[in-house]
């Protein structure tokens, strides 16, 4: 089984400064990662995904995440932030290959961005 | 491309109803998830089809909940009777193997 934490569950920044929202995750077998994000009153948007390859990953809106496996961490950055940018961003986890397709997901991170 | 398309957006009724949740897939996903989400609990997992079969349904709550995916193109979650603790807005989800999941826009349900 796996599980997710999101360490924090409200990060308020203010616009154009950089931000981290943390996501560790529990697995006794190899996992994809995604990061999705919900704007209010909508479903979830992909914002990245690891499959493999590349530790960095980068995503739409210029959020990047980088898997670390010796830490099982998958921590979403941005460098600058837009008010636009305010929403509920979720960690997800699924086992690698085999014939479980289910997404176990974090409790979510609320983003609020101040002017 | 459409997405994930969910009906209705919202549903209010009283406890006690039968309230019916529908859903219709992106075209060529041969996977589809139904998750409910509330504050207390966050995101759960309660059923998933591969190829119109039912996988796995060990997150359906109790009796009163059941899904059906008569085609590839249609998907219902039932609720017989209804109680004020199913309030919740409710995600239907599909894919292609293990490509992220494509949600839909959800259906938020008020139980009176």
């Amino acid at each position: 089984a796996q599980s997710v934490t999101q360490l924090d569950s409200q990060v308020p920044v203010f616009e154009e400064a950089p931000v981290e929202l943390r996501c560790n995750y529990s697995s006794s077998v190899s996992v994809y990662l995604f990061w999705y994000v919900q704007y209010p009153n909508q479903g979830l948007q992909l914002l990245l995904k690891y499959l493999s390859g590349s530790t960095l990953v980068k995503g739409i809106n210029g959020f990047e995440a980088e898997f670390n496996k010796s830490q099982t961490s998958f921590h979403l950055r941005k460098p600058s932030v837009h008010i636009s940018d305010t929403a509920e961003y979720f960690c997800a986890v699924s086992e690698y290959g085999g014939s479980n397709y289910k997404l176990t997901f974090g409790k979510g991170t609320l983003l609020t961005v101040n002017p | 491309d459409a997405g994930v398309i969910q009906s209705p957006r919202h549903e209010v009724t009283e406890m006690g109803q039968e309230v019916t949740l529908r859903c219709k897939p992106i075209s060529g996903h041969d996977y589809l998830f139904w998750y409910r989400q509330t504050m207390m609990r966050g995101l759960e997992l309660l059923i998933y089809f591969n190829n119109n079969v039912p996988i796995d349904d060990s997150g359906m709550p109790e009796d009163r909940f059941s899904a059906k995916m008569p085609n590839a193109s249609f998907s219902t979650l039932k609720i017989q009777p209804s109680e004020p603790r199913d309030s919740a807005v409710y995600f239907c989800a599909s894919t292609r193997g293990h490509q992220p999941q494509h949600f839909g826009d959800g259906t938020r349900l008020s139980i009176l």
